[in-house]
């Protein structure tokens, strides 16, 4: 199975600030990553799909990157919603495969 | 609206059974793969499997290959989760997607406890 690593696992920021979460696979999976966002006791939610592609109605101060082995995901300007848990998934292979999570707290 | 409600979770003894169901609605139902994802209490996303929108392809994830049976009635716009043999660790919260290779609609999700 292709792991997926993400880091740091949890991050303190200031409403304002500029956050990346890394997530790096196993193997090359070229832009088949995916960035979730998960509030506590909710569901995840699609943010970016095929590492960079903004999904509608996400704000353009989510960004992702990335190709190959290493990708991110930038936040430019947090808001107070963005204090969440984040996630990458590969899907170049089955069986999909999540990072671990990144709690990002206020 | 894409709207996607699971069901049918609750508390279970080990070695026990217990199936889920995802009614769709808000978009065609018979277009789209679907998956089956949990969520450990405090833990990350666990991808479980998926079906295609004629159920002529199906994959599990091998933590539940033989145990989980992926189904679907397209009629009725619903996903099922057969879960046998049930263990401790298969306690989470199991959520529908809408899918494909993106997991863009998700449910609510359904809290399944196996405990004796």
């Amino acid at each position: 199975d292709i792991q997926m690593t993400q880091s740091p696992s949890s991050l303190s920021a200031f409403v304002g600030d500029s956050v990346t979460i890394t997530c790096q696979a196993s193997q090359d999976i070229f832009s088949y990553v995916n960035w979730y966002q998960q509030n506590l006791g909710r569901a995840p939610k699609l943010l970016i799909s095929d590492a960079s592609k903004l999904e509608t109605g996400v704000p353009s101060r989510f960004k992702g990157s990335g190709s190959g082995t290493d990708f991110s995901l930038t936040i430019s300007g947090l808001q107070p919603e963005d204090f969440a848990t984040y996630y990458c998934q590969q899907y170049d292979k089955l069986p999909y495969t999540f990072g671990q999570g990144t709690k990002l707290e206020i | 609206q894409v709207q996607l409600v699971e069901s049918g979770g609750g508390l279970v003894k080990p070695g026990g059974s217990l199936r889920l169901s995802c009614t769709a609605s808000g978009f065609t139902f018979s277009d789209y793969y679907m998956s089956w994802i949990r969520q450990a209490p405090g833990k990350g996303l666990e991808w479980l499997s998926y079906i295609s929108g004629s159920a002529d392809t199906i994959y599990y994830a091998d933590s539940v290959k033989g145990r989980f049976t992926i189904s679907r009635d397209n009629a009725k716009n619903s996903l099922y989760l057969q879960m046998d043999s049930l263990r401790v660790e298969d306690t989470a919260a199991y959520y529908c997607a809408r899918s494909g290779d993106v997991f863009d609609y998700w449910g609510q999700g359904t809290l399944v406890t196996v405990s004796s």
